[in-house]
């Protein structure tokens, strides 16, 4: 069954210091979004990227944050200069549509930690 | 915005008990997902309510939409060990999408 990967599993980073991770999208998937997941806490939606363009993105999602897609496999997410509060679990995920038609298929997860 | 709440934020049932979770938005949902997050694992999916007044059935997992579209539950018949785990629904409406906190659900064998 197809999967969505993600790489690393987990990272270690000081404060300050950019941070590039790494998402392969189910391959005829069209919708990917980004989550974090603090320890302990709920899942937070971050962003939605359709046709090569942020769709949606929620507050967390600030001037930090950059996604993109440079090439048609991977989905990045870039946190420029990271702070402590960075630090969490960060889930990707794919679906073939949106809404009703967009079951999410949530990757494994990048454990980031900001030091 | 859009809030989503989930209540309880815990439960604890022994083995062959009933468990209910329950969702509810501030605002109108265009659809409500749930999906289930093992310790240390990733949420994986579990069904898409689109209907108002949707009830769909896995096994012994019983969905329901609420009419209003605002409330949706999760109910488990008989649970076992491997139902352990936390349920979250995810709600999307007019912006973008909300996760519930969360029910976190132990199973004493």
């Amino acid at each position: 069954e197809p999967e969505v990967t993600q790489t690393p599993s987990h990272q270690v980073t000081q404060m300050g210091q950019e941070v590039i991770l790494r998402c392969v999208p189910i391959s005829n998937h069209l919708y990917f979004y980004w989550y974090r997941q603090i320890l302990g806490q709920k899942v937070e939606f971050l962003v939605s990227f359709y046709n090569n363009e942020i769709s949606e993105k929620s507050e967390i999602f600030d001037d930090q944050f950059s996604v993109e897609r440079p090439d048609g496999s991977n989905f990045t997410l870039k946190i420029r200069s990271t702070k402590l509060e960075d630090s969490a679990m960060y889930f990707c995920a794919s679906s073939e549509g949106y809404g009703q038609f967009g079951t999410q298929y949530f990757g494994p997860g990048t454990r980031l930690l900001v030091l | 915005g859009q809030q989503v709440m989930q209540i309880p934020q815990y439960q604890h049932v022994q083995e062959g008990e009933d468990f209910t979770t329950y969702c509810n938005s501030s605002t109108t949902l265009s659809n409500i997902q749930w999906y289930k997050q093992r310790p240390g694992g990733h949420p994986v999916f579990l069904i898409q309510l689109v209907k108002s007044g949707e009830v769909k059935k896995q096994k012994r997992l019983t969905f329901q939409f609420g009419e209003a579209k605002k409330n949706s539950s999760l109910h488990i018949t008989a649970t076992q060990t491997t139902d352990v785990g936390t349920y979250f629904c995810e709600g999307s409406g007019n912006t973008p999408l909300v996760f519930g906190k969360g029910t976190r659900l132990s199973v004493i064998a």
